[in-house]
């Protein structure tokens, strides 16, 4: 059982560079989100899908793309990376919108540091 | 909007000791409440959750009880264990619209032997 898997697990980027960090799930969920984790902020959304074709932005989603093609792939873009965007990035993912009954699973997260 | 708030950490408490962490959340109507714990170097993991108010959610040793007239969801555990450290996150999804669950920013335990 897979479930949630990210890659890389750590990338160093320079300032301006661009970067595709991966999220494949392979349980059928119909939800997939990012979210990314800082000190003393918890989680913050970035974007999120409700299906294949569908994408939505969260609560901080300046500097970052997303595309849901398939069912399985959820991957985040960074078309040009600023030190503010360094930061541990979670992908998880859901049956439904994420809910009592649809529980999260999230990925081992990725690391991502930029100079 | 929602939104979660917990006690600062890190809590440091020795084996077998009584463990609360507070969490107190702002939503409009009846939202679910979860907490969430993430193990060194691991994603996080659903611990508990409650869907209406009384419910009281309980996983491992740990509960939490979801108080509406308080707007509070704090996790206990009777005796804590050194495995038990790790970083616990309360979360709520409001009743309608929102599709995505707000995240308190986390409280580190530290469980010495």
């Amino acid at each position: 059982n897979a479930g949630v898997t990210q890659t890389p697990k750590f990338q160093v980027l320079k300032t301006g560079q661009s970067m595709t960090l991966q999220c494949a799930q392979d349980m059928n969920h119909e939800y997939m989100s990012w979210y990314r984790q800082d000190p003393g902020m918890g989680l913050r959304l970035i974007h999120y899908s409700v299906g294949a074709g569908i994408t939505d932005q969260g609560e901080v989603p300046n500097g970052y793309n997303v595309s849901r093609s398939t069912t399985e792939d959820f991957p985040l873009r960074l078309l040009s990376a600023a030190p503010s965007q360094t930061s541990v990035y979670f992908c998880a993912s859901s049956y439904g919108t994420p809910s009592g009954a649809n529980v999260l699973t999230f990925g081992a997260g990725s690391r991502l540091t930029v100079l | 909007g929602n939104s979660v708030t917990q006690m600062e950490g890190p809590v440091t408490l020795s084996e077998e000791a009584f463990l609360t962490i507070n969490c107190t959340y702002t939503a409009t109507g009846y939202p679910s409440l979860f907490w969430y714990v993430q193990y060194p170097g691991e994603g996080l993991q659903l611990l508990l959750k409650a869907t209406k108010a009384d419910d009281k959610g309980s996983n491992k040793g740990f509960e939490a009880t979801y108080r509406k007239e308080t707007t509070s969801f704090h996790l206990e555990k009777g005796s804590v264990q050194v495995s038990d450290s790790a970083v616990y996150f309360c979360a709520l999804r409001g009743p309608r619209g929102r599709r995505a669950l707000t995240f308190g920013s986390g409280t580190r335990l530290q469980v010495q032997p």
